[in-house]
């Protein structure tokens, strides 16, 4: 596609509900990031694929956060047992191998309300 | 711990103005700057990369590199309302993920 997609756009949901957050990557771009910006801050990395291969997890909160990128493409971040504190836009990003400094180019973002 | 600094702002200007923003940051293997944009309710918008101590210039907009002083800048010449957003500074140490700021809001009057 022409841009980083992701859906939904909007998430609400309740307290120990599990959610599942989708990212479909510029075409081509072989590397895919997570992030989570919460208001008035800058994002703030979650984890990182370069293909099928999840490069690093080191930001995911804990263990009720993990992602899978199967084939190298659509991501899925998926939240267990959600609290309220997991409410915050997260987003995703892309790069492609081409981009010498590893310009990565953000989508719209879900926005996840924990209730 | 890899920290990224701005300062909040709202930093005001007027239109035609030159809008100065800063950032500093305490990784010194970092390697590659980004400036991106942020308008409310929207996602980041890359607009400047840096990787070389010194200037780079596109159009309206300088970025400036210092390693020595771990001091990354970005001017907007002839300011304009349309520029009025969040700024975030964002660094990277290697291929791989970006360190980002808190933002400087930057508002510029008609």
């Amino acid at each position: 596609g022409a841009g980083v997609s992701q859906s939904p756009r909007y998430k609400v949901t309740k307290r120990g509900q599990d959610v599942a957050l989708r990212c479909d990557p510029i075409s081509g771009h072989v590397s895919l990031y997570w992030y989570r910006q919460a208001l008035g801050q800058g994002p703030e990395f979650l984890t990182y694929f370069n293909y099928e291969a999840q490069q690093d997890k080191s930001g995911l909160p804990n263990d009720r956060f993990s992602a899978e990128r199967p084939e190298g493409s659509i991501s899925t971040l998926t939240i267990q047992r959600t609290e309220q504190r997991d409410s915050a836009m997260y987003r995703c990003a892309s790069s492609h191998p081409d981009l010498s400094y590893n310009e990565q180019f953000f989508g719209p973002g879900t926005r996840l309300t924990v209730l | 711990q890899k920290e990224v600094e701005q300062n909040s702002g709202p930093l005001s200007v007027p239109e035609g103005a030159i809008a100065s923003l800063n950032c500093t940051y305490s990784d010194r293997g970092s390697q590659s700057f980004f400036w991106y944009r942020q308008y409310s309710g929207k996602s980041p918008e890359l607009i400047m990369f840096i990787y070389s101590n010194g200037d780079k210039e596109d159009g309206r907009f300088t970025a400036q590199l210092n390693k020595a002083s771990q001091y990354v800048s970005l001017l907007i010449r002839d300011s304009q309302p349309s520029d009025s957003a969040t700024y975030l500074c964002a660094v990277n140490a290697g291929y791989s993920t970006l360190t980002f700021g808190k933002g400087t809001m930057l508002l510029v009057s008609p």
